[in-house]
Formats: structure tokens, sequence, C-alpha cells
């Protein structure tokens, strides 16, 4: 049973571009939450999606936006990057018809942005 | 707003040692708290939880306690080995809600 899995690994960018990030829930799964994790930080919310829609939206600003698929797998798109966008990302899935904050992550995606 | 707070930032212990790492949260209607493990370059890895109903569980060498009127949380480690070190976040969250508010983090050392 595959658990959290997310791509790619690492990416690097530059100031200004986009970037696209995926996530695919554990099996059994539907709820995907993406966190961004700075470096010696706690992981923070950016926002949850379940029933393909954006449900809860933590302090991000618009560059921050995703996507869930019928497959309940998710995209984290990041527009106009910042330097300060340098982090990793992670995503953590919650079980069907379980609690949302029973959470499990996957290994995140570490972005540099020069 | 939601905030958490986590003490100490970094604690070493002896090999067979207790550890006791504690967090205190802002939102009254917090109620489901869980711990999660970092190794370095892995993923947070959910080693306990506490739904604020229940005041302590365990779980063999792991126990967490909750004292739901002071807003406090804390994770203790028995017979600590050196698996054991690592950072531990707490988290705190509404109950069906999804969004987990992370501390800040403890680098849990285990000197064999």
């Amino acid at each position: 049973d595959a658990g959290v899995t997310q791509s790619p690994t690492h990416l690097i960018k530059t100031r200004g571009q986009q970037v696209t990030l995926r996530c695919s829930p554990k099996s059994g799964h539907d709820t995907v939450s993406w966190y961004q994790q700075a470096l010696g930080q706690g992981p923070q919310f950016i926002f949850q999606y379940y029933e393909e829609e954006e449900r809860q939206r933590g302090n991000f600003p618009d560059r921050f936006s995703g996507h869930q698929f019928p497959n309940y797998s998710s995209e984290l798109n990041v527009n106009a990057l910042l330097l300060g966008d340098s982090a990793l990302y992670l995503c953590a899935s919650s079980p069907l018809g379980g609690r949302k904050e029973t959470q499990y992550f996957g290994p995140g995606t570490r972005l540099l942005v020069l | 707003g939601e905030n958490v707070e986590q003490h100490p930032s970094t604690l070493s212990v002896q090999e067979g040692d207790s550890a006791v790492i504690k967090c205190t949260y802002s939102d009254s209607a917090s109620n489901y708290f869980p711990w999660y493990k970092q190794e370095l370059g892995k993923r947070p890895q959910l080693i306990i939880d506490i739904r604020s109903n229940v005041g302590e569980k365990k779980d063999q060498r792991i126990a967490v306690t909750l004292n739901k009127t002071a807003k406090h949380f804390s994770l203790h480690i028995t017979e600590t080995q050196p698996e054991d070190s690592a950072v531990y976040f707490c988290a705190a969250a509404e109950s069906n809600t999804g969004k987990l508010i992370f501390g800040q983090g403890t680098t849990l050392q285990v000197k064999p």
C-alpha cells in the first residue's frame, strides 16, 4: 500500500517563474492538505482540498493556488516566485470518511528559488 | 490568531533517560493535538495524537498528556534510545477542520 507520494523531489527556479508541485494521496484517502516548511521551522498550512474544492486556506497570498482531480490527487501552483518561497512543500492526506485533521505526510518537494 | 508555542527548542538526554516536550496553544476551539517526528531529510511521521475528551494517552514508550483548562499538552518519551533522535513537532487543530497549527519544533538528541 503506497503512502503519500509527491513529485518532483527537488526543484530549482528563478524569481518571477511559476511552479507546479504534485501530490498523490495514500490509498483510501480523499483529502489533501498542503504545507510550507521553511528551514528550521514547523510546517505552515497553505490550504486543503476535498471533493475537488478548496475548503480551508491559511495565511498565504493568491499567488498560491491549487487543484484537486477526480482521482483525489492534487497540485499546488505558485506564481511570480519570490526568494522567500524557497522551502520544503509538504502534502498530507486524510482518510475518506475520516477526520480531516488526521493527516499523513508525503516526503515533500524541496523548492529553491534563485 | 491561532498560535502554538513549543519548548524547549533543543533537548539533549542520555540514552535511557526520559524526555519531555511541552506545547501551549491559544485557540480554545482546538480539540485535536498530534505529535510528529521528523528525521533529517524525511517526512513528518505521526507518532501519537490525543483528543480533548482524553487527558492522557500512551503507546509503549511514548505518552501525551493534555490540560485543556491551561491549554497545555506534553509529549513524554521514556527509556530514550539513539533512534529517538529527531525533530519533534506538536500541533493543534479544531476537530474536522484539517488545519493543523504547528509548533516551532524541538530537536531531541539522545546520546549513547
